[in-house]
């Protein structure tokens, strides 16, 4: 069974610090891996997605993850935190075949600093 | 640009309604999906359909139905709605079961 781990659930930075946000996975075969965005009383939105193309992912607003087989993780980064970014943020992770789903994490706050 | 639309943005009911929550897309989208999101849980996947009148149990389907009488409507149904279903429910569409999904605003709903 495929399962998202996001540890913590709180992040706080300054405006202009690098923001990292974690995430493993556990998948048996070759995962799809997700990130989404979630603004105050919104619903979700893609940031990024990793589907076994390039290991490094640019996303929008300037977050790009990096998929690492070897560590089973797929962390954000941002390298300089906006007041514009504070939000919730998904991992997700799904993959090909019949029974497949998307499994998400259970998602990080992220505050930004002035 | 996808768009889903759900019907309401916030909802109060009374224990015991029955409860109806409609979602709308407008991409043709093969999968519609509804979770509940609540704090520290993240979101669960309650029922999904990847045609017309076809659904498929998520990982929290007790106390829930769905319908999909056409392919761009996915509508979440609370037969007697409990107040331990307070909750945002999210509606999201795909083209395929295992790619992005796009999520509708959410409805907040409050049962008392």
């Amino acid at each position: 069974a495929q399962s998202v781990t996001q540890l913590g659930s709180h992040v706080s930075v300054s405006e202009g610090a690098l923001v990292l946000l974690r995430c493993n996975y556990s998948s048996s075969v070759p995962p799809y891996l997700f990130w989404y965005v979630q603004y105050p009383n919104q619903g979700l939105q893609l940031l990024l997605k990793y589907t076994s193309a390039a290991t490094l992912v640019k996303g929008i607003n300037g977050f790009e993850a990096e998929f690492k087989k070897s560590e089973t993780s797929f962390h954000l980064t941002k390298p300089s935190a906006h007041m514009s970014d504070a939000a919730e943020y998904f991992c997700a992770v799904s993959f090909t075949g019949a029974n497949s789903k998307l499994t998400f994490g259970k998602g990080i706050t992220l505050s930004v600093r002035p | 640009d996808v768009k889903v639309t759900q019907s309401s943005r916030y909802l109060v009911k009374r224990t015991g309604e029955k409860v109806f929550l409609e979602c709308v897309q407008d991409m043709d989208h093969e999968n519609m999906f509804w979770y509940r999101q609540d704090p520290g849980l993240g979101l669960r996947l309650i029922y999904f359909s990847y045609d017309v009148k076809m659904k498929e149990k998520g990982d929290i389907p007790e106390g829930y139905s769905v319908s999909r009488e056409k392919k761009e409507r996915f509508s979440l149904i609370l037969e007697s709605a409990s107040t331990n279903q307070t909750s945002m429910y999210l509606c999201a569409s795909s083209l395929d079961r295992v790619e992005t999904q796009y999520f509708g605003p959410g409805t907040r709903l409050l049962v008392l």
